[in-house]
């Protein structure tokens, strides 16, 4: 298997701008999970779902954030408006058992 | 409440032992666990160990647990640079009905020639 798969690999856009960030979990892998890490807050997660559906999303930080799975393939991170405090790297990860996770390579966002 | 602290850095030479530390507060964790992060990359599971155990050992990883205390040690023998990394503690807790991973901060270890 590939492993956790994340694109872009990294994103430079500017404030305001829509962001979207795509993660292909393993195959047979029935959780996925949103991270973000930064310096300063260390990694957080954001929001996992289990079989699609969002079990936790008590991390997300505001309403410009929303994450979707439309299929047990494919997960997306959306912000909408983007701003510079959104700065950080975004890790998808997925696991067959909740706790045992594995991270993809992660996705480096930059907002001008 | 749910928190997991470790200290931030750590440095050692090549050769000697690592010992990273680390506490936690949930007593209904069911798993901790070891990550390793290198520079630009996610984060790779190292090791787990089941909360009923004292200790694991998995080649040159030693993962030893004090339940009464909430406190984890990893060890690393004959550290090597390659070891270099950014080490990462975690505990799932169990919720009313979710499980849920609390990561702590982080311990960067650094690995001298």
């Amino acid at each position: 298997d590939a492993g956790v798969i994340q694109s872009p690999r990294h994103e430079v856009t500017e404030m305001g701008q829509e962001v979207t960030l795509r993660c292909k979990p393993i195959s047979g892998h029935d959780y996925l999970f949103w991270y973000r890490q930064t310096m300063m807050r260390g990694l957080e997660l954001l929001i996992y779902f289990n079989n699609n559906v969002p079990i936790d999303d008590s991390g997300m930080p505001e309403d410009r954030f929303s994450a979707k799975m439309p299929n047990a393939s494919f997960s997306t991170l959306k912000i909408q408006p983007s701003e510079p405090r959104d700065s950080a790297v975004y890790f998808c990860a997925s696991s067959f058992l909740v706790e045992t996770q594995y991270f993809g390579p992660g996705t480096r966002l930059l907002v001008l | 409440g749910e928190d997991v602290e470790q200290s931030l850095f750590l440095s050692v030479r090549e050769g000697d032992s690592s010992v990273i530390n680390c506490t936690y507060t949930d007593s209904s964790s069911t798993y901790l666990y070891w990550y390793k992060q290198e520079p630009g990359a996610g984060l790779q599971l190292l090791t787990y160990i089941f909360s009923n155990m004292d200790m694991k050992q998995d080649q040159r990883l030693t993962v030893l647990l004090n339940k009464k205390d909430k406190h984890l040690s990893l060890r690393i023998a004959d550290t090597q640079t390659g070891d270099s990394a950014i080490y990462f503690c975690a505990e799932s807790i169990m919720k009313t009905s979710y499980d849920k991973v609390i990561f702590g901060p982080g311990t960067s270890l650094s690995v001298i020639p």
